[in-house]
């Protein structure tokens, strides 16, 4: 059975440091990996999804990696920001269904 | 473009009766996914509609979990004789298939309360 995990829960940094968030998952059998952030009372939004076949995506201020021989994924976080405060999720793909299997996410405030 | 619609946003009921949640997917989505989010948990995948495949069912918890989607257009799960534990936010995600990226674009969900 697949298990995700998320390093550290919660997180708190002031304004303008680099960050990363750590994942691993147990079976490197996975077709893709999709980083998420929500907001309270929000749905889940989509920020870099990388397939099993690549080693890292970026967008903007954030880069993920992924190192699936090892079962590991971080998210760089650049000069964070207040706007960035929010629940940081890590879910692998895997199966007929490529059904997402998520870690318990890593709670991060930054403040001003 | 439109993004995936879940209604209702809220939803509170006794226990015992049935529930309907509704998910409206991304036009030209044929993937569609179902998870649910019980507080202080993760997110657990619960069904999965892949055009007029048979839908895969393995994450359901229990018989009183049923769902439907009319050919790739909208889903709607049902919960029937809701108890305590089926309190939680229903997110549900569309994806396009195949030989694309298999992303998976979420909704806002819907929060089930069962007093």
């Amino acid at each position: 059975k697949q298990e995700v995990t998320q390093i550290p829960a919660a997180l708190s940094v002031p304004e303008g440091e680099n960050l990363v968030l750590n994942c691993s998952f147990t079976d490197s059998a996975i077709y893709n990996l999709q980083w998420f952030r929500q907001d309270p009372g929000k749905g889940l939004t989509s920020l870099l999804l990388i397939q099993s076949s690549q080693r890292e995506q970026t967008s903007g201020r954030l880069n993920a990696s992924l190192d699936k021989s090892s079962g590991r994924s971080t998210l760089y976080i650049a000069a964070s920001q207040p706007g960035d405060s929010a629940t940081y999720l890590c879910a692998v793909g895997r199966g007929s269904a490529r059904q997402l299997t998520f870690g318990s996410g890593t709670q991060l405030t930054v403040l001003p | 473009g439109a993004g995936v619609s879940q209604s209702p946003s809220n939803k509170v009921t006794e226990k015992g009766k049935d529930v309907e949640l509704r998910c409206d997917p991304i036009s030209g989505h044929t993937a569609l996914y179902w998870y649910r989010q019980r507080l202080g948990q993760g997110l657990e995948f619960l069904i999965y509609f892949q055009g007029n495949s048979a839908p895969d069912k393995s994450g359901l918890p229990s018989d009183r979990f049923s769902a439907e989607r009319t050919g790739e257009s909208v889903s709607t799960l049902t919960i029937q004789r809701t108890q305590q534990e089926d309190s939680a936010v229903y997110l549900c995600a569309s994806s396009s298939q195949p030989g694309a990226s298999y992303e998976q674009y979420f909704g806002p969900g819907t929060r089930l309360t069962v007093t």
